[in-house]
């Protein structure tokens, strides 16, 4: 069964701490996708990743950086958390457009982050 | 302009009743997902429609390419359908943009 897999589940962190978020995809794809869902706003691309090393702004980077060294591991950094980044992040993958099978879309578990 | 609506935005039924949740989109698109997210849950993929109609036991999808439209379809409707149901359009590019939802709640 293919997975997209995020490290944490819940997380609480303080104002200024440094969050980490993994995402582990076993589907060999090349597309990684960080979005956020909060209520009312649907969800909200951050970042995404087309190839190991290579990312593109979504459309809320202000706050954020990602960083994939291996195809199958796309990490969300915030480097000094503020209370206005609680939320749930969502990971998800796809394969390159016009591939075979490339719209299909698979999401993560979610991480629920509070910042206090 | 949101380039993906869906309608309603809120949807109560009772347990047995037919559903349709909408859902427009104002540019021409590669593939349409419907999404399914349950409260506290991560989010599946219940379709993907390029053209014309899917059905997985209750849950009936279509699309009308020259409309720009497609619809989601629940038949003898349960509680445990209960979910946020988002449309998800795949453009152009590597991305996808996201409906805002329906949340839907059966009861019983």
């Amino acid at each position: 069964d293919v997975k997209v897999t995020q490290s944490s589940r819940y997380l609480v962190k303080r104002t200024g701490e440094k969050v980490f978020l993994e995402c582990v995809q076993d589907m060999d794809h090349e597309n990684m996708f960080w979005y956020r869902q909060d209520p009312g706003l649907g969800l909200r691309l951050i970042y995404f990743s087309y190839d190991v090393k290579m990312k593109e702004k979504g459309d809320i980077p202000e706050g954020y950086s990602v960083s994939r060294e291996k195809k199958e591991r796309f990490s969300l950094i915030l480097e000094s958390a503020s209370t206005n980044q609680t939320s749930m992040y969502l990971c998800a993958s796809s394969l390159w457009a016009g591939s075979a099978g490339a719209n299909v879309l698979t999401f993560g578990a979610g991480s629920r982050l509070t910042v206090l | 302009k949101n380039e993906v609506e869906q309608s309603p935005q809120n949807l109560t039924a009772q347990e047995g009743e037919f559903i349709t949740i909408n859902c427009s989109y104002s540019v021409g698109i590669s593939a349409l997902h419907w999404l399914q997210q349950h409260p506290g849950g991560g989010i599946v993929s219940l379709f993907m429609l390029s053209s014309g109609k899917k059905k997985h036991g209750r849950l009936i999808a279509t699309i009308n390419i020259q409309e720009k439209h497609s619809s989601l379809h629940i038949t003898a409707s349960h509680p445990r359908d209960s979910a946020v149901y988002i449309c998800a359009v795949r453009i152009s590019g590597q991305n996808f943009v996201f409906g805002p939802g329906t949340r839907l709640s059966v009861l019983p």
